[in-house]
């Protein structure tokens, strides 16, 4: 089955850029939406954005003038690039899966979950 | 953006309990809604989606149901493995809000 495994550094330093990557195995990338979500210590989940294979892209608005998302399919992964940190950006990084399901007991209705997730990868940003 | 308000923010209860986590849309989203439990450490695991559709493998004692901007996801019959937090969260737009999740902790 398909499984999702985050990279990157451990500490990143403020201003400096965040860059992790996640790399699929076990399935194919195409046709789903390969989406980042991050929690704070003992906080929630948000949402950060996603990437689907065609490369387009939705990125949540209170982050988006500085992300960058990239997919790369010959190598299975897709990257997440967050620059201009700081200690608020201080997290664990989740990549995730965004899969069309059907509606149990129907064709007719279609919807978007994230049914497989990486283990997280925690970023501090510290100097 | 589409705000998503979870009630109860924590709750105890004990195994057997039949529990009921409600969560309410700043906006109808129709049946685009989605649960997730986690456990500490543990990245989410998607249970319910779709409103009330069960995720594969999910055990029956779950099971959700909803539309418009009220949602409710119900434990029927609380197993030990099942203290965790949970996570409503919409799929109608960008971007994909979570509720701010339940703590279901043991009594």
């Amino acid at each position: 089955q398909v499984q999702l495994q985050e990279s990157g550094p451990g500490l990143v330093k403020p201003s400096e850029t965040l860059s992790l990557t996640c790399t699929v195995s076990g399935g194919s990338i195409s046709n789903s939406y390969w989406t980042w979500i991050r929690q704070p210590a003992g906080k929630g989940l948000e949402w950060i954005g996603r990437i689907h294979t065609s490369g387009s892209t939705n990125y949540n608005p209170s982050l988006q003038s500085r992300i960058t998302m990239s997919i790369d399919t010959s190598k299975i992964q897709f990257s997440l690039r967050l620059s201009s940190v700081t200690a608020a950006d201080t997290a664990v990084y989740y990549c995730a899966r965004g899969y069309r399901m059907a509606a149990v007991g129907t064709t007719s209705y279609y919807y978007y979950g994230m049914d497989v997730w990486g283990q997280g990868t925690t970023v501090t940003v510290s100097s | 953006d589409i705000q998503m308000t979870q009630s109860p923010s924590s709750l105890s209860a004990s195994a057997g309990d039949r529990v009921t986590i409600t969560c309410r849309a700043s906006q109808s989203i129709s049946t685009y809604l989605n649960w997730y439990q986690q456990k500490p450490g543990r990245a989410p695991k998607l249970l319910i989606y779709g409103a009330s559709s069960l995720q594969s493998g999910v055990p029956s004692r779950f099971s959700g149901s909803g539309s418009g901007t009220d949602f409710t996801l119900t434990i029927s019959s609380l197993q030990p493995e099942d203290f965790a937090t949970y996570y409503c969260q919409h799929s109608y737009t960008t971007p994909r809000t979570f509720g701010q999740g339940t703590n279901l902790e043991i009594k």
